[in-house]
């Protein structure tokens, strides 16, 4: 069974500093998500990292992908207070997607 | 182009009542799926279908749960009875293909929160 860990699970930013969401899967995957979800609502997909070696970026985020240690990390460079949801990533293998537990992201003044 | 539609939003129920979910996915979209979050935790995959055949079911609890897909459209998620431990929120989601996600993955829809008290 695909198991996708997550780290932190909690991650409280300061307001124009640098941080990283790590996130760890267990077997080959076909392609890596990161997604966003605002507390109540519904997940909003960021980014899709499809190869090894694969970068995205979108405005204070960038998401990478090392398929050979099987681990995607989102950074998030100079933190801003809309920044606060929580991030998850998930794992397609065998046509299924697997979600991690989750970070939750809250960014103080 | 229109999202997944979801209804309802939010249902209350008292244990061992049946309760019915109902998702309209995006027009053309051949693979539907049902996820189960539970507060605090990622989504958990419940069953899969492609058209209107089912792919993965395998972490359904089919002694209370079942789902349908008719037509291979629209499709209802149904609880029978429900417990305590099934308060969650139903994340109804779509796509072309199952392995083409898109360039932005998987479409989701708004979620129906069950509270079961």
């Amino acid at each position: 069974e695909l198991k996708v860990e997550q780290n932190p699970l909690f991650l409280s930013m300061q307001e124009g500093k640098n941080y990283t969401i790590y996130c760890n899967y267990s077997t080959t995957s076909d392609r890596l998500y990161w997604y966003r979800q605002d507390p109540g609502k519904s997940l909003e997909s960021l980014f899709v990292l499809l190869s090894n070696g694969a970068v995205k970026q979108e405005g204070r985020l960038m998401a990478s992908l090392d398929t050979k240690a099987r681990l995607s990390t989102l950074h998030i460079t100079a933190a801003v207070h809309d920044l606060s949801a929580t991030y998850f990533c998930a794992v397609l293998n065998d046509y299924k997607l697997s979600f991690g537990a989750g970070t939750t992201v809250t960014v103080r003044a | 182009e229109a999202g997944v539609a979801q209804s309802p939003r939010y249902k209350i129920i008292e244990k061992r009542q049946s309760v019915a979910f109902w998702c309209n996915p995006i027009s053309g979209h051949a693979t539907l799926y049902w996820y189960q979050q539970i507060l605090g935790q990622g989504p958990k995959l419940l069953i899969q279908f492609q058209n209107n055949g089912v792919v993965d079911d395998s972490q359904l609890p089919k002694d209370r749960f079942s789902a349908e897909r008719l037509k291979g459209v629209d499709s209802t998620l149904k609880i029978q009875p429900a417990k305590l431990e099934d308060s969650a929120v139903y994340l109804c989601a779509s796509s072309l293909l199952p392995q083409a996600g898109g360039s932005y993955g998987y479409t989701f829809g708004s979620g129906t929160r069950l509270t079961v008290v």
